[in-house]
């Protein structure tokens, strides 16, 4: 079975552009989350997508948006890109949401470098 | 507020050593606990979970943690490292019903030949 999957694996975006990243998750996996991992910090949480909806909202401003495809797939939306938006972007997919047993699979990443 | 605190945040140790890095969490509820491990250039993975039951876990490569509910611990442990545990570790936790996945800010592990 294919783990989950993000393209691009590396990006340089000038600040103001935007840059949208995208994320197939495992197949029969439902859910999708986002995360944002700096250097030297654990990953923080942006979003979470089941069944196509929103679940929930991590505290990033509006310029990151989301969403998630019929095929469960999902893209991630950064407007308007600032330096401090340079991190490496992480997809985890899961089967449902934070009921007991779920548990999440990390994608590799993508690098954003904003200059 | 919820949040994971990792007491280490980088240790050194040589090959044999025995292991074990700290974790507390703050969360009022039922949790989903987890260890991942991210190697030099490689993604996230998942060393070992907590969900119910047992409250010491097992994991892969010869890691277990141990569930102190008393205490709002998660400790992971290890009898004897090898050069290749060298990685970053996180711990995590998950609110059961909740959205998201609460990381450590990670402890940087290195392990002397």
């Amino acid at each position: 079975d294919a783990g989950v999957t993000q393209s691009p694996t590396h990006l340089i975006k000038t600040r103001g552009q935007h840059v949208t990243l995208r994320c197939s998750p495992i197949s029969g996996h439902k859910s999708v989350s986002w995360y944002q991992q700096v250097l030297g910090q654990g990953p923080q949480f942006i979003f979470q997508y089941y069944e196509k909806e929103e679940r929930g909202r991590g505290n990033f401003p509006d310029r990151f948006s989301a969403r998630q495809f019929p095929n469960y797939s999902s893209e991630l939306n950064v407007n308007a890109l600032l330096l401090g938006d340079s991190a490496l972007y992480l997809c985890a997919s899961s089967y449902g949401t934070g009921g007991i047993g779920y548990g999440y699979t990390f994608g590799s990443g993508t690098r954003l470098t904003v200059v | 507020a919820q949040s994971v605190s990792q007491h280490n945040h980088h240790v050194i140790l040589s090959e044999a050593a025995s292991l074990e890095l700290g974790c507390n969490y703050s969360y009022g509820g039922t949790v989903n606990l987890f260890w991942y491990v991210q190697y030099p250039g490689q993604h996230l993975q998942l060393l070992l979970k907590y969900f119910s039951g047992d409250p010491l876990v097992k994991g892969i490569k010869g890691f277990e943690a141990e569930f102190i509910k008393s205490k709002f611990s998660f400790n992971l442990r290890k009898p004897s490292v090898q050069w290749s545990d060298t990685a970053e570790y996180f711990c995590a936790v998950n609110g059961v019903g909740g959205d998201k996945i609460i990381f450590g800010k990670g402890t940087r592990l290195h392990i002397l030949p």
